[in-house]
């Protein structure tokens, strides 16, 4: 079965530009939530998705958005970056409904650089 | 406001011992309890999740705990290896389970063979 699969895996951007992440969830798995990590603030929540509708938002500016598709794979946008929008971007799936055991699986994340 | 704190930050023992893991919550109403492992610049991977009804969990070398009514977990591995080595996350999901997890920031562990 394959894992959870992210799309590019490195990108560098100066600021001002836009970036689009793809994520493709576990075969099955429904859910998908999107991550920040940097080394200051650890994993920080950005938003979850379940069956094409956003479930839980984190707190991050409106410059972040995402969107999943009929098929469970699942893109976020970040528009006008920043520098501290560096930063490991990674996305998890689950299967959260009856029967799910809700363990969050991973994918090998996006690495993004601004400059 | 959930809050994970995770200590030590960084822990570096002999290959061959048995060592413990902390990881600390502020809200004792959780619905789960996860422990992920992170290689340098990779993805987590997920080692043991516990309900907020168990006390703990096994996988091979792995045993983790919950205490909710402290608002603790551990993460004890026996006889470790260099292939350990890595940061060891903890992360708590609140409340219904419709609510998004929150991490600790690890503990990155090396192993010295």
């Amino acid at each position: 079965k394959a894992g959870v699969t992210q799309t590019p895996r490195y990108l560098i951007k100066t600021r001002g530009q836009q970036v689009t992440l793809s994520c493709s969830p576990i075969s099955g798995h429904r859910s998908v939530s999107w991550y920040q990590q940097t080394p200051g603030q650890g994993l920080q929540f950005l938003f979850e998705y379940f069956s094409e509708t956003q479930r839980n938002k984190g707190n991050f500016p409106g410059r972040f958005s995402g969107r999943q598709f009929s098929n469970s794979r699942s893109e976020m946008n970040v528009s006008t970056l920043e520098l501290g929008d560096s930063a490991l971007y990674l996305c998890a799936s689950t299967r959260p409904e009856a029967g799910g055991t809700d363990t969050q699986y991973f994918g090998p994340g996006t690495r993004l650089t601004v400059l | 406001k959930q809050e994970v704190t995770q200590i030590p930050a960084a822990l570096s023992v002999p290959e061959g011992e048995n060592l413990v893991l902390n990881c600390s919550f502020t809200d004792s109403a959780i619905y789960n309890l996860q422990w992920f492992r992170q290689d340098p610049g990779k993805g987590l991977t997920s080692l043991l999740l516990i309900q907020s009804s168990q006390r703990e969990q096994t996988s091979g070398r792995l045993n983790a705990s919950l205490d909710k009514s402290s608002g603790r977990s551990t993460l004890y591995i026996a006889a470790s290896q260099p292939g350990d080595s890595a940061t060891y996350l903890c992360a708590v999901r609140s409340n219904s389970g419709n609510t998004p997890l929150v991490f600790g920031k690890g503990t990155r562990l090396s192993v010295i063979a």
